[in-house]
């Protein structure tokens, strides 16, 4: 099965930084990466889809890049409802698996 | 709009099974890829099921032998079928569209202890 590692598991920072959560696939897996945003008791939301397809009605600070193995989500100016859990998922597979998880947390 | 409901869920002893159904409204369930993901107590998302509108399915290795999903054309819906239950099953469990589409359900909670 394709591995998802994801890093950091823990970022802390301030509103209006610029940040980066990467994504790394075991094996390539084309564009087919999907980001998601989570809030506690909440379902995830879909941010980026595609690797770099930003989801309808999502801030545009927010875009997905790369291909292949390697995936990068960033959030070019955070905003005080961007502290959440960030999850990177593979799909349109045999086995469509997530991530572990960033935390991002205010600094 | 796209609506999924997913209900079911509850208190299970381990060895247990478990039917969840997740009913979706503005869209054909046989028609879209539908997945079933979920989330322990403080825990990360875990995938566990796909089925493609071609009928194609997929689980984690995890739940592989135990989970079943399926879908009905007369009411719209998508189930997972849980046998066998552990203790590290219990979570809140999702139906969800493709991340194209991006539409999830609330959650059910499935708990499953002696």
């Amino acid at each position: 099965d394709i591995q998802m590692t994801q890093s950091p598991s823990t970022l802390s920072a301030s509103v209006g930084d610029r940040v980066t959560i990467t994504c790394r696939a075991s094996q390539t897996i084309g564009s087919w990466l999907a980001w998601y945003q989570q809030k506690p008791g909440k379902a995830p939301k879909v941010l980026i889809y595609k690797a770099s397809s930003l989801k309808s009605g999502v801030p545009l600070r927010f875009s997905g890049s790369g291909s292949g193995t390697e995936f990068t989500l960033t959030i070019s100016s955070l905003q005080p409802d961007d502290f959440a859990s960030y999850y990177c998922q593979r799909y349109n597979g045999d086995s469509e698996t997530f991530g572990q998880g960033t935390k991002l947390e205010i600094k | 709009e796209v609506q999924l409901v997913e209900t079911g869920g509850g208190l299970i002893h381990p060895g247990g099974s478990l039917r969840l159904s997740c009913a979706a409204s503005g869209f054909t369930v046989s028609n879209n890829y539908m997945s079933w993901v979920r989330q322990a107590p403080g825990k990360g998302l875990e995938w566990v099921s796909v089925i493609y509108s071609g009928g194609r399915t997929y689980y984690a290795d995890s739940v592989k032998g135990r989970f079943s999903i399926s879908r009905d054309s007369s009411n719209n819906t998508l189930y997972l079928q849980m046998n066998s239950l552990r203790a590290e099953d219990t979570a809140v469990y999702y139906c969800a569209t493709s991340p194209n589409d991006g539409n999830w359900g609330q959650g059910t909670l499935v708990t499953v202890s002696s």
